[in-house]
C-alpha cells in the first residue's frame, strides 16, 4: 500500500469553477500535510500546509484535513488557466521530517 | 536569500557509465533531501541528511547509488553504473527544521534531468 494516494487525473475544469483535489494517506500518526504545485518541467513549490483538522484558507486555496478518515483535500476557487499544473500531496511522517509524496493530480483549467 | 542550487541541469550518459550530481542547499538549512522523480510520478525520497549524518536512506539503491554531505553543507549524489531505469529528474531540497518539528517547508532546487541511453 502506498503511503500517499492521489487520483492521477487529469482533472479538467472550466475557468472560474472550483477544482477539488483529493489525497489519502496510510500513516495514522502523520501530523503535517502539504500541497505542492508543479508546473511541467519545473520543481515543486509549496502552496499550503495544514496540521489541524478542519479547513485552512489562503486566498483562492482551501486545504481541508480529516485525520479520522486520513483524508486531505485542496480546493481551488475561481480556477484560472495559470492553475493548470500537477498538484502533489505530501505527508510528513513521524520523526525526522520524512516526507512522502503522492504521485500527483494533473489539473487542466480550460479558458 | 539564494535558493537551492543544483548542477548540472541536464546530463545524458550511456548505460553503465557513472554520473554525479551536486547540490548546495539554502544557507543554514540543516536538512537536505535527494529525490528521484520519474516522469508522471511524484518525487521519491532517496536519502535524507540531517547536517552531515544520514537519517534515512531506505529507498536508496545502495548497490549503485551513493551520496555524501561531508561538511554538512553541500552534497553529492552519484550513480555508478547507471541503468536505463535511472532516467529521471533528481531533485535536491532543503529545510531548516529538526526532528519532530511540526512544519518544515522544503525548498526545491531546479533539478537535474538525467537521460540514460
Amino acid at each position: 500500500q502506498k503511503e500517499v494516494e492521489q487520483n492521477s487525473g487529469p482533472l479538467s475544469v472550466p475557468e472560474g469553477a472550483i477544482a477539488s483535489l483529493n489525497c489519502t494517506y496510510s500513516d495514522r500518526g502523520s501530523q503535517s500535510f502539504f500541497w505542492y504545485r508543479q508546473y511541467s518541467g519545473k520543481s515543486p513549490e509549496l502552496i499550503m500546509f495544514i496540521y489541524s483538522n478542519g479547513d485552512k484558507e489562503d486566498g483562492r486555496f482551501t486545504a481541508q484535513l480529516n485525520k479520522a478518515s486520513q483524508y486531505v483535500s485542496l480546493l481551488i476557487r475561481d480556477s484560472q488557466p495559470s492553475d493548470s499544473a500537477t498538484y502533489l500531496c505530501a505527508v510528513l511522517g513521524v520523526g525526522f521530517n520524512k516526507f512522502y509524496f503522492g504521485s500527483g493530480t494533473k489539473l487542466n483549467v480550460k479558458p | 536569500e539564494a535558493g537551492v542550487a543544483q548542477s548540472p541541469r541536464y546530463k545524458i550518459i550511456e548505460k553503465r557509465q557513472s554520473v554525479a550530481f551536486w547540490c548546495n542547499p539554502i544557507s543554514g538549512h540543516a536538512t537536505l533531501y535527494w529525490y528521484q522523480q520519474i516522469l508522471g510520478q511524484g518525487p521519491k525520497l532517496l536519502i535524507q541528511f540531517q547536517n552531515n549524518g544520514v537519517v534515512d536512506d531506505s529507498q536508496l539503491p545502495k548497490d549503485r547509488f551513493s551520496a555524501e554531505r561531508l561538511k554538512g553543507v553541500d552534497s553529492t549524489l552519484k550513480i555508478q553504473p547507471a541503468k536505463l531505469e535511472d532516467s529521471a529528474v533528481y531533485l535536491c531540497a532543503s529545510s531548516s527544521g529538526t526532528s519532530g518539528a511540526g512544519y518544515n517547508e522544503q525548498f526545491f532546487g531546479p533539478g537535474t534531468r538525467l537521460t540514460v541511453l
